[in-house]
């Protein structure tokens, strides 16, 4: 099981361009979520993914983040165009039955300068 | 404001002592989950509890659920410098959704 797989670790741009991050979950998990941890806010739920379809969303701070879950092995949070203020690290996180507690990937630490 | 309300912030200890981190909350949860997250790295899971009362143990680790469903506690016995990071407790607000505590910093020097 290789967990949850992120890309890339790490990403450095400037302000006004266009992020995207990438996500694997573990295969056979029907649940996928994306988090964003900072250390004024701790660990926000961004976005949940069911079988697929997005299913809350009402943790997308803007306009400028969407996410897609084009089929069960993939997934992508895009930003654009992106802020100094959206520097943070973005967790995926899947999990086969919700409740139980989830996977989480590695993260990608994003720094817009 | 964090819905979970863990304590203390930062632990530093020696190696062999014991912890307790609280994570305590006004709201009822239908399950509260422990996650322990080292730097660089993300959050796993250590311990899901459901039952009010629960008490898990995982090795020198043990977990306790309020009765009431709205606190728990992590306890360390004979704390280990592998014990070091961030400890982070998460209530089940709803079938998918968590809320988690800013977490606690655990630092066990050798």
């Amino acid at each position: 099981d290789a967990g949850v797989i992120q890309s890339p670790r790490h990403e450095v741009t400037e302000m006004g361009q266009e992020v995207t991050l990438r996500c694997k979950p573990i295969s056979g998990h029907n649940s996928l979520f994306w988090y964003r941890q900072t250390m004024m806010r701790g660990l926000e739920l961004l976005i949940y993914f069911n079988n697929n379809v997005p299913i809350d969303d009402s943790g997308m701070p803007e306009d400028r983040f969407s996410a897609k879950m084009p089929n069960a092995s993939f997934s992508t949070l895009k930003i654009q165009p992106s802020e100094p203020r959206d520097s943070a690290v973005y967790f995926c996180a899947s999990s086969q039955i919700t409740g139980t507690g989830y996977s989480f990937g590695a993260g990608t630490r994003l720094s817009v300068l | 404001t964090q819905l979970l309300e863990q304590s203390p912030q930062f632990l530093s200890i020696q190696e062999g002592e014991n912890l307790t981190v609280y994570c305590n909350s006004s709201s009822v949860f239908s399950s509260l989950q422990w996650y322990r997250q080292e730097p660089g790295e993300g959050p796993v899971l250590l311990v899901t509890v459901v039952t009010g009362g629960e008490v898990k143990k995982l090795k020198r680790l043990t977990f306790q659920f309020g009765d009431a469903r709205k606190d728990s506690s992590l306890h360390i016995t004979a704390a280990q410098p592998g014990d070091t990071g961030l400890y982070l407790c998460a209530g089940a607000l709803n079938d998918y959704k968590l809320s988690f505590g800013a977490g606690t910093t655990v630092t066990v020097r050798a």
